[in-house]
This record gives C-alpha cells, structure tokens and sequence, in this order.
C-alpha cells in the first residue's frame, strides 16, 4: 500500500519561512511523481498552489514555491502571512493513480 | 470564467448506491481530464478517480475500484460518479476537479456531501 507522509503539524511566526516535506513509502519522491499542493482553509474547498514540482498557478501567491529536497518533495512558505494559516496536502501520482498525503496543519502564531 | 459544480449527494443507506455529477463550465471540457476527490467528515483528502479527457482511460483509488464508476458526456460538459454498495466510510463531502495531461491539478467545485447511514 502506497502512503504519502507529510508533518502533521507545524507553527511558524508571522513574517517567518517555513517548508512542509512530503514522503513516498516507495523511496525518493522525484518529477515523475509529479507533486501538487494545495491549500484548504476550514468550510472551504481545496485551493491549488503548485503542481510538476515546482509551478505556480497565476493565482499562487509568490511567497510559495515548490522543490524536492533530500528525496522528498517540499512546499516554502517564505514571509508567512496570517491568512496561510491552514491545511496543506500534497498529492503524488504512482502510474496514473493519485494519492494525497495527510497533511500538515500550519498555524501562524 | 471556470466554474465546476457538483449535485447529487444526499443520505443514503448502507449497500445503496447514489449517482453524483459534475456540471463543467468556462473551458473545453472535453480537452481535460477530471478528477473525483473526497474528503470524509474532519478527515483528509483522498483521492479516488481520474478519467481522461476522452473517457477511454479510467484509474480508481482500491478502497472504491468495483464499486464505483467514473465516466462523462463531453456533449453535455458532464462529469458522473456512480456509488454502488456503499458504506458507512463513503459518508465524506465529494469534490470534482480538473486536471491537465502532465498532472497539473488546477479549479475544484464545492463539493457535494454524502452521508451513508441507516
């Protein structure tokens, strides 16, 4: 069974940089994996952030960007706003399959 | 502008079955590939199937594979999910989403919420 890790949860202050890892069970998480995050703010849909690793949809804001690093793939928040305060997951494809992490609950404080 | 909207949930018992759908709008539907996502009560996401954009090849999470299908009707930018014998861990809020050829996840709907109870 393919399990995708991301941290449960972490804190960052406002004005702060933080990065969210996300893990493959299989091994090293790569760009064939194709990595997207998201966004999702309580009552709300899922916004997305980032896709194939490390793009940006018109609507990211330019505080985050995407990589891998050290075989995972890796969301940074870097000059943390109030408002990112969040649920972040990501999602990774195994042969046309998708499977999203558990994500990570971030909180600006 | 791109609009998804889902329709179809509701409170359904244990082995019924219920079809949601997914009404596309503000883009070629038929040049994207489409997504059914959930999300069970307090819970996280969970992927569950992907159809291509001309609905010849179909992939399903396993905890759904032979129970649920995904299909479409290009000629009326429509997205279905058809639920057979469902169970109690079906109960989530269910979301369509688009995505391209090279896996680029971009606009969800709202979602629509089913509850699997007697």
């Amino acid at each position: 069974q393919t399990v995708v890790t991301q941290e449960p949860s972490l804190t960052v202050s406002p004005g702060g940089t933080v990065t969210l890892t996300c893990a493959s069970n299989t091994g090293a998480v790569t760009s064939a994996y194709y990595p997207n995050w998201f966004q999702q703010k309580p009552g709300q849909a899922p916004t997305a952030l980032i896709y194939s690793t490390t793009s940006k949809h018109s609507w990211t804001p330019a505080r985050f960007s995407g990589s891998l690093l050290g075989g995972k793939a890796a969301l940074t928040l870097s000059g943390v706003q109030p408002e990112d305060e969040a649920e972040y997951y990501c999602l990774l494809y195994y042969d046309n399959l998708g499977v999203f992490g558990g994500g990570t609950k971030l909180t600006v404080l | 502008q791109v609009q998804l909207v889902e329709s179809g949930g509701g409170v359904v018992q244990p082995g019924g079955s219920l079809t949601l759908s997914c009404a596309a709008s503000g883009f070629t539907f038929s040049s994207y590939g489409m997504h059914w996502v959930r999300q069970a009560p307090g819970k996280g996401l969970e992927w569950v199937a992907v159809i291509w954009y001309d609905g010849n090849r179909k992939y399903y999470a396993d905890s759904v594979k032979g129970r649920f299908t995904i299909s479409r009707d290009n000629s009326k930018n429509t997205l279905s999910l058809q639920m057979t014998s469902l169970r109690g861990d079906d109960t989530a809020m269910y979301y369509c989403a688009r995505v391209t050829g090279s896996y680029m996840n971009d606009y969800w709907g709202q979602g629509t919420l089913v509850s699997v109870s007697s």
